[in-house]
């Protein structure tokens, strides 16, 4: 049973609008929390890795939270553009190198 | 920095042909991965090394599979007899030391076709 739950699988959204992503997760223990973003023919690329202790972590337009007691994470992106369309992945790490990949929430930004 | 760099691109191969995958991993970085990603799995950890050495091969799928690392700069992934449930997509990763809290820094991968 996958331990990385995401939603929506698939999301259209106007340009210039805001949307968010979301995870919830199970894995036990917890090390860290990724979001990786995924272009289509390409390999995943790191967005935010947050720790426990953090919260919010920002990367340019994108945003990720963590709340580690409900075990849920957001990605919100700010100002769409075109090229955010992609697939983005959640990834929880237990210990050392063990990764729990979500399936991902494809996005798909339209003119 | 080149990133990590994997080839072929694309290969198409018949059932029961030996495959060979590629990675130059990022210099400097002593972890690397390969990953299968499928759309009905996901991405999924096929085997993992440290320093050259494997530390883990449990995701290895069948005997199939095999993986070497005979230097820190290269790793190949062989698939030997290939099947048609093999077609995927193949990711190699590498990371530096603390890849606790370091990102994983992916090839483009290779897509893998047997028909």
């Amino acid at each position: 049973k996958n331990q990385v739950e995401q939603s929506p699988q698939s999301l259209i959204i106007l340009e210039g609008k805001n949307c968010t992503l979301q995870c919830n997760y199970t894995v036990s223990p917890f090390s860290n929390l990724r979001w990786y973003k995924q272009d289509t023919g390409r390999g995943p690329v790191s967005l935010t890795i947050m720790t426990f202790s953090e919260n919010t972590k920002s990367n340019g337009r994108y945003t990720a939270t963590l709340d580690a007691d409900t075990k849920q994470s957001s990605l919100h992106i700010t100002a769409s553009q075109l090229s955010d369309s992609a697939s983005y992945i959640c990834v929880v790490s237990e210990s050392g190198y063990a990764l729990n990949f979500g399936k991902g929430t494809s996005l798909l930004v339209t003119p | 920095d080149a990133g990590v760099i994997q080839s072929p691109r694309h290969e198409v191969t018949e059932m029961g042909q030996e495959v060979t995958l590629r990675c130059k991993p990022i210099s400097g970085h002593n972890s690397l991965f390969w990953y299968r990603q499928t759309m009905m799995r996901g991405l999924e950890l096929l085997i993992y090394f440290n320093n050259n050495v494997p530390i883990d091969d449990s995701g290895m799928p069948e005997d199939r599979f095999s993986a070497k690392m005979p230097n820190a700069s290269f790793s190949t992934l062989k698939i030997q007899p290939s099947e048609p449930r093999d077609s995927a997509v193949y990711f190699c990763a590498s990371s530096s030391q603390g890849f606790l809290n370091s990102p994983l820094h992916f090839g483009n991968g290779t897509r893998l076709t047997v028909t």
